[in-house]
């Protein structure tokens, strides 16, 4: 099990530049989330997923897109960068049934810069 | 969303108990508490859960209030590895949303 991937580690784009940053499980976990974490604070839910084709939207989901093909799979784009979104982004997932009663786990996170 | 209010740092000894508290006084009955903990660079794990009963894992215990107002990861023998941010967050039933505060800053101290 390789668990939740991640790609790429670090990223630097420009001001109007788009970009998607993938994150995939190998856990079967129906349940994904985007996170982003900016210096010295916790992490915000940004959009997550409770299945292939069912997305919704978190604390802060302004100038982000989702979309859940696969189960496998929950990429977030950013269709248009700004250096407000500098910041790490963290992917987790997990089984959805009963899912307050099981752990989320964090991929190892996409460190973005935005100039 | 219910919210967790947890001291911004705290500080241990090695090899001593730890009690990181965390007060979450508006919890519904269908609110579980977790507690997971991030090292530097990496991304957050999974500590301890609970509902209503005190749990006890490998890794901590968790003691919860009899009114659920508050509760107290516990680690049991702190080591320098245990050094990291630990939150505790209210997962509600049917919102699928998990709400990060900003945590407890634990330092071991040699």
């Amino acid at each position: 099990n390789a668990g939740v991937t991640q790609t790429p580690k670090f990223q630097v784009l420009k001001t109007g530049q788009s970009m998607t940053l993938q994150c995939a499980q190998d856990m079967n976990h129906e349940y994904m989330s985007w996170y982003r974490q900016d210096p010295g604070m916790g992490l915000r839910l940004i959009h997550y997923s409770v299945g292939a084709g069912i997305t919704d939207q978190g604390e802060v989901p302004n100038g982000y897109n989702v979309s859940r093909s696969t189960t496998e799979d929950f990429p977030l784009r950013l269709l248009s960068a700004a250096p407000s979104q500098t910041s790490v982004y963290f992917c987790a997932s997990s089984y959805n049934r009963d899912y307050l009663n099981n752990e989320q786990f964090f991929g190892p996170g996409t460190r973005l810069t935005v100039l | 969303d219910a919210k967790t209010t947890q001291p911004n740092s705290m500080e241990s000894n090695e090899e001593e108990p730890v009690h990181l508290p965390c007060n979450h006084s508006t919890i519904s009955g269908t609110d579980y508490i977790h507690w997971y903990r991030q090292l530097p660079s990496q991304g957050p794990e999974y500590v301890i859960h609970g509902l209503t009963s005190n749990v006890n894992n490998r890794m901590a215990s968790l003691a919860i209030a009899e009114d659920r107002k508050s509760s107290t990861l516990i680690l049991h023998r702190a080591t320098l590895r245990d050094a990291a941010v630990y939150y505790c967050i209210l997962i509600t039933s049917g919102t699928y949303k998990y709400i990060f505060g900003t945590g407890t800053r634990l330092k071991v101290l040699a």
